[in-house]
């Protein structure tokens, strides 16, 4: 089971920022939080990750709390082509079984 | 440069038949994975091979042979083909090793339909 709550679904405007939330209060203390997305039809596409710091990169930032029960994907100019199923998922490598939960569809609208 | 590439793309094949997919990576890594897409979009891991030994086997059917020639190739053969294989199956590898901090990197898929 995923170990992971998403909302099911969100939208956003087309150049505004899209904050996409994610809660894993039962995240351990080695866990990373990753990020993907899938596009319609295309395979999963790796976006971000952390551990408890902060993360940017060119897609994404990434905001954990300091908790680390909940996370914050943000996409900061929200494009038509962000259009995709987001998923927020906690990760150790024990032979590196990823758990995809429902995640949460984002749809950009112009 | 495509990273993870599977072929073929769509298979559209009859139930009972035998078919492989192939799935190749040029990013350098020692661990691949086969993952499986249903119609209810839900994504779940078939296998996993860290320098070409099977570590993760989710309890697939034994139709379901994946086979890893070399690190940057693991390969899918399905023996007699059910209705219910119908699915994107999806390859992806990554970096192993103990932790977290390696992301898995995904094909585009393989949209298999049995008739």
């Amino acid at each position: 089971d995923a170990k992971t709550t998403q909302p099911p679904s969100m939208d956003c405007a087309e150049g505004r920022a899209a904050n996409l939330p994610c809660n894993h209060s039962t995240i351990s203390g080695n866990e990373y939080v990753y990020w993907y997305r899938q596009i319609h039809s295309q395979g999963p596409q790796y976006i971000i990750h952390g551990l408890k710091n902060n993360e940017t990169n060119e897609m994404a930032s990434l905001i954990i709390t300091e908790d680390r029960k909940s996370s914050t994907l943000i996409l900061p100019h929200a494009t038509l082509r962000d259009t995709a199923v987001y998923y927020c998922i906690v990760y150790y490598n024990q032979g590196g079984k990823l758990i995809f939960g429902q995640g949460t569809e984002l749809s950009v609208k112009p | 440069d495509t990273a993870v590439s599977q072929t073929p793309k769509y298979l559209v094949t009859q139930m009972g038949n035998d078919k492989s997919i192939k799935c190749e990576q040029n990013l350098g890594h020692d661990t691949m994975y086969w993952y499986k897409q249903d119609s209810k979009k839900f994504l779940k891991i078939m296998f996993s091979y860290n320098n070409k030994e099977l570590i993760i086997n989710e309890t697939v059917p034994n139709r379901f042979s994946p086979k890893s020639p070399d690190k940057a190739h693991l390969n899918l053969h399905i023996n007699s083909l059910e209705l219910g294989d119908s699915a994107v199956y999806f390859c992806a590898s990554s970096q192993g090793g103990v932790g977290g901090n390696q992301p898995q990197h995904f094909g585009d898929g393989t949209r298999l339909s049995i008739l």
